[in-house]
């Protein structure tokens, strides 16, 4: 069984321009979250999808960051007009529809570099 | 809303000497409680959990956890380690009542085991 698979493993951008971080997750699981760790800190919890809706987005910024996740592909992070405060690495984490509490499974992250 | 405190960002510890990792959770209601660990350049593993019951939970690789609801703790403890063992740990917490198995993290503890 594959993993959480997430890509790319590193990206890197210039400020100003748009990142996209996808994250497909395992066989079996529809519930997907995303969670940031900046250097030296803990994760911080962005938001919750499940297919086709947001289900809780409280840990978002306000501007410049969204979430989908489509019936059919990847769930999708979305940072527009980076700044260096958005190098971080992300990591994205699933579970199935009916799993037991905690169960999340992470990928591996995407680290993102903003020169 | 839910926090958590690990109070040692790290540990230097020698190879089959005890361990143990502190972590404090604020919480108006009750949590479930997870220890992860995260190995170099890799996503997060559960290591264990505590939903209820037993307050001594036994998770893998040798490692337990204790949760005292008094004391709002939930320490990590592995009473011999191993060079392998050499990761950073973070203690989580989540609401049994929202939605999905959304975690809040705390700041993670770097253990590096020296021979």
């Amino acid at each position: 069984n594959a993993g959480v698979m997430q890509n790319p493993r590193h990206l890197v951008r210039r400020r100003g321009q748009e990142a996209r971080l996808r994250c497909s997750p395992m066989k079996g699981h529809s519930h997907v979250y995303w969670y940031r760790q900046l250097p030296e800190e803990g994760l911080k919890f962005m938001v919750y999808l499940q297919k086709e809706n947001i289900i809780d987005e409280s840990g978002m910024p306000k501007e410049r960051f969204s979430a989908e996740f489509p019936k059919e592909g990847p769930s999708i992070l979305r940072i527009q007009q980076v700044v260096r405060g958005d190098s971080a690495a992300y990591f994205c984490a699933s579970s199935p529809i009916a799993g037991e509490a905690g169960e999340l499974f992470f990928g591996e992250g995407s680290r993102l570099t903003v020169l | 809303a839910q926090s958590v405190t690990q109070l040692d960002s790290q540990v230097p510890v020698f190879e089959e000497a005890p361990v143990e990792l502190r972590c404090n959770y604020s919480s108006s209601v009750s949590v479930y409680l997870f220890w992860y660990v995260q190995y170099p350049n890799q996503g997060l593993q559960l290591l264990l959990k505590y939903l209820s019951g037993s307050t001594l939970v036994k998770g893998i690789n040798g490692f337990e956890a204790e949760f005292n609801k008094s004391q709002t703790s939930f320490h990590l403890r592995k009473p011999s380690v191993h060079i392998s063992d050499t990761a950073e740990y973070f203690c989580a917490v989540s609401d049994p009542r929202a939605a999905g198995n959304k975690l809040t993290f705390g700041g993670g503890t770097r253990v590096l085991v020296k021979p």
